[in-house]
């Protein structure tokens, strides 16, 4: 079985700043993925990032960075320069890819981010 | 663009119907799913299809079933509604297995049922 946890169940930032929004995770599998979605609050979800379990460098896409250390087994996401748009509900998910990635996702509680002017 | 559609943004069910979400997507995935989600419980996988006619239970099939008959529509059926159902239902798809792919949403069905 997998678990997910996000600590943080709202977060207020000032607009400019670096934000890191947490996440640890749990599994047995020996090989798995984690991804990073946002939902604005129109509803739509927005994939973000991924991080393979076997991927030896942090994975980063634009502004966001997902900071991965296997031993702590965390993942956490950062945003560099936040942005008024950025606030959202943002959502850690990982999956199994022991049945070759077609598996479900399970997704964290996930945490609101307002970010202030 | 990858699209997936629901049929319903917003539904209305009494208890006890028989209710369809239909999802399709239009970019050839093998891959289609159904989460629910429910405040401050995030999403929770109910059912997953990887091929035509086939589907896995997710971790929380009960009250559900599914049908994939073709490859780009997945239908989800609470075959008598009850008001614990009551949620935002989100449909995904992906693409083949063997591959790890990000899974792209659809605009969601909030169902009510009363």
């Amino acid at each position: 079985a997998q678990k997910i946890t996000q600590t943080q169940p709202g977060m207020f930032v000032q607009e400019k700043e670096a934000v890191t929004l947490d996440c640890t995770y749990d599994t047995s599998d020996p090989s798995y993925g984690l991804f990073w979605y946002k939902q604005p609050s129109s509803g739509e979800m927005i994939f973000l990032i991924y991080q393979g379990s076997y991927d030896q460098q942090n994975a980063t896409e634009g502004r966001y960075s997902l900071n991965f250390q296997k031993a702590r087994k965390s993942a956490n996401l950062v945003i560099s320069a936040s942005q008024l748009g950025d606030s959202a509900m943002y959502f850690c998910a990982m999956t199994s890819l022991e049945g070759g990635g077609a598996d479900g996702l399970t997704f964290g509680k996930g945490t609101h981010l307002i970010i202030q002017p | 663009d990858v699209k997936v559609t629901q049929s319903s943004r917003y539904l209305v069910k009494r208890t006890g119907e028989k209710v369809f979400l239909e999802c399709v997507q239009d970019m050839d995935h093998e891959n289609m799913f159904w989460y629910r989600q429910d405040p401050g419980l995030g999403l929770r996988l109910i059912y997953f299809s990887y091929d035509v006619k086939m589907k896995e239970k997710g971790d929380i099939p009960e009250g559900y079933s599914v049908s994939r008959e073709k490859k780009e529509r997945f239908s989800l059926i609470l075959e008598s509604a009850s008001t614990n159902q009551t949620s935002m239902y989100l449909c995904a798809s992906s693409l083949e297995e063997g591959a790890v792919n990000e899974q792209f949403f659809g605009p969601g069905t909030r169902l009510t049922v009363l």
